[in-house]
């Protein structure tokens, strides 16, 4: 079946304006994750989703952050007035629920000049 | 908050050696996942542990769920040039979030 979809693959933006990222996660499951990942580094975990409701957004860096999910379904990241601190890729993953196997998706890779 | 310890940090090997990496939390987990990510794709998943001193195999890969349950350990057996590329362990609890090792990057000289 269809894996984890990620738009845009790349977007590079300047300085100062919002972006918004989107998320496919795999059909059913109720769990979705977000993660950044700077270049040659680990994962850093941002915000988990598990229906519509968010229990942990510990990770998400500053207020310009935001998440949300919709419909069980698709989930877009913003980030406002961003910065060039934000260039990264912005990984997506599902699980059939929170605490269960990750899916991940191909990133978004974002780059801001 | 929990952390996740991954050694090594990197390795360079021959073709056809064995490799071993593992993953230590100072906190227990009830389930461990191993993932491999190629330059500029996303993380895939290698094989997932859920119970105590479970040993997993896909291929030639086996990974282990130690008995403390907090750590794990992935073995790959004749080592061949597409197994390059870092790989991240992760542990995590029901109904929670996981926390990812830092990877560790593997190099391999034909």
């Amino acid at each position: 079946g269809a894996g984890v979809s990620q738009s845009p693959s790349n977007k590079v933006t300047e300085k100062g304006k919002d972006v918004e990222l989107r998320c496919d996660p795999i059909s059913g499951h109720t769990a979705l994750y977000w993660y950044r990942q700077r270049l040659g580094q680990g994962l850093e975990f941002l915000i988990y989703f598990q229906g519509n409701s968010a229990p942990d957004k510990s990770g998400l860096p500053s207020d310009r952050f935001s998440a949300e999910r919709t419909g069980e379904s698709v989930s877009t990241l913003t980030i406002q007035r961003t910065q060039q601190e934000d260039s990264a890729v912005y990984l997506c993953a599902s699980s059939a629920y929170s605490g269960y196997e990750q899916y991940f998706g191909p990133g978004t890779r974002l780059t801001v000049t | 908050g929990q952390q996740l310890n991954q050694s090594p940090q990197s390795m360079f090997i021959q073709e056809g050696e064995d490799v071993s990496m593992n993953c230590t939390s100072s906190s227990i987990f009830n389930t461990w996942l191993w993932y491999k990510q190629d330059p500029g794709e996303g993380p895939v998943l290698l094989i997932a542990l859920y119970k105590a001193g479970e040993l997993t195999s896909n291929g030639r890969l086996t990974a282990q769920f130690g008995i403390t349950r907090k750590d794990s350990f992935l073995n790959i057996s004749a080592s061949i040039p597409s197994d390059v590329g870092i790989y991240f362990c992760a542990g995590g609890n029901n109904f929670n979030k996981f926390y990812f090792g830092s990877g560790t990057k593997l190099n391999v000289k034909p």
